[in-house]
């Protein structure tokens, strides 16, 4: 089946620097990529998402990026704030092994005042 | 709009027990997937359901279960407890299903002892 893996697993960066998550597929039918942030307490919530035939994706300080060909896509975090401080997670759907989203174990992010 | 809301949030058992975990999804939202998080494996997927049927499944043991309602909410049973079923289960839903953004509720936090 799909496999995902993620790194780094911590992650710290002084606040206005930016923060780089990445993430490998190894599915080459994958072909929606999500990318959820989760509070201590709270469920995931899906801050970007991408899907195969983009390359690159913008949300204010929020960027994700996807190599098809390397199977590999990334998280850009710019100017980053003690409020960006969390778990974030990657994923990627498997259409050929039944349609299920496969997650990265996830990147704890701290921001340092 | 209420987002997925969940209950309860807290469960402890002992091993051999049985529980029932609950979800209610987005209004209008038709599909409910569940996901179990854990420390070391991250997220698993369990079971989507979609229209009352489940739709995928996981590869977790039958002891582990679910079912929709004609409301689109849902449940999942585990029977016959076990210590390592102790995990955060997280319920998503999303208006058709997989492809589409999940919205995830907090969780059911589930010890077993």
């Amino acid at each position: 089946g799909e496999n995902v893996e993620q790194h780094p697993s911590t992650l710290s960066v002084q606040e206005g620097d930016s923060a780089v998550i990445k993430c490998t597929y190894s599915d080459s039918a994958s072909n929606y990529f999500p990318w959820y942030k989760q509070e201590l307490g709270k469920g995931p919530q899906l801050i970007i998402d991408i899907r195969s035939n983009v390359g690159e994706k913008k949300d204010q300080r929020i960027a994700v990026t996807l190599n098809k060909t390397a199977k590999h896509f990334s998280l850009h975090i710019t100017e980053t704030q003690p409020e960006d401080s969390a778990v974030y997670f990657c994923a990627a759907l498997g259409w050929s092994t039944g349609n299920q989203f496969y997650f990265g174990t996830g990147t704890s992010l701290t921001v340092i005042p | 709009k209420a987002g997925v809301t969940q209950t309860p949030r807290y469960l402890i058992k002992t091993r051999g027990q049985q529980v029932t975990l609950s979800c209610s999804p987005i209004s209008g939202h038709r599909s409910v997937s569940w996901y179990q998080q854990t420390p070391g494996q991250g997220l698993q997927f369990l079971f989507e359901y979609f229209s009352e049927t489940q739709r995928n499944k996981g590869n977790f043991p039958g002891r582990f279960s679910g079912r929709q309602f004609s409301n689109s909410r849902s449940e999942m049973n585990v029977s016959t407890l076990e210590l390592g079923d102790s995990a955060l289960y997280l319920c998503a839903s999303s208006p058709l299903g997989p492809n589409e953004k999940l919205f995830f509720g907090s969780g059911t936090q589930l010890s077993v002892l």
